[in-house]
């Protein structure tokens, strides 16, 4: 079975600042993988996805993740976040096999200071 | 146009009581799912139906039911409600056969059982 380690419930940065929020998983077999953000009393919507190819995915509004199988790792980046970044973003892991649930982490709440 | 919609947006009701959350999406999609957010915001997935059939039926009281009338809709039957089961509920959307697997979210139903 797969799971997915969100290291850090919660992650606080200045405006303009530099971030990454952390992600690891662990599968006995191939995944795929997904970066989505939760703004306030909303739906999950997706940031980006690995599915194959370049280990490095580029996302919307100017995230990105890069896909370290060796490390097991897929840590979401933004050279510079705004207030508007404000969420709840999570880790999501499902396997290559047909009706695969996906496997979200328990999330990590990024807060931006002005 | 709303991609994934449900109703209602908020539910309060009492314990024991009996209710329904309907999800539609218009997107054409092939397989529908059912996820409970705790307090806590860990995300875990219920049901999931692909062209009307269950595919994924997590350890669910079976106190629940998802009926699927048709591949755009999903609905979600709760019988003797409890207070546990007081959490956001969000429907969402794929489409499988094309190997896209990324999932569209509905806004949730906040339910609070009293």
């Amino acid at each position: 079975a797969q799971s997915v380690t969100q290291l850090d419930s919660q992650v606080p940065v200045f405006e303009e600042a530099p971030v990454e929020l952390r992600c690891n998983y662990s599968s006995s077999v191939s995944v795929y993988l997904f970066w989505y953000v939760q703004y306030p009393n909303q739906g999950l919507q997706l940031l980006l996805k690995y599915l194959s190819g370049s280990t490095l995915v580029k996302g919307i509004n100017g995230f990105e993740a890069e896909f370290n199988k060796s490390q097991t790792s897929f840590h979401l980046r933004k050279p510079s976040v705004h207030i508007s970044d404000t969420a709840e973003y999570f880790c999501a892991v499902r396997t290559y096999s047909s009706a695969s649930k996906i496997i979200f982490g328990s999330g990590t709440r990024l807060s931006i200071r002005p | 146009d709303t991609a994934v919609s449900q109703t209602p947006k908020y539910l309060v009701t009492q314990m024991g009581n009996d209710k329904s959350i309907k999800c539609e999406q218009n997107l054409g999609h092939d397989t529908m799912y059912w996820y409970k957010q705790d307090s806590k915001k860990f995300l875990k997935i219920m049901f999931s139906y692909n062209n009307k059939e269950l595919i994924i039926n997590e350890t669910v009281p079976n106190r629940f039911s998802p009926k699927s009338p048709d591949k755009a809709h999903l609905n979600l039957h709760i019988n003797s409600l409890e207070l546990g089961d007081s959490a956001v509920y969000f429907c969402a959307s794929s489409q499988e056969s094309s190997g896209v697997y990324e999932q569209y979210f509905g806004p949730g139903t906040r339910l609070t059982v009293t």
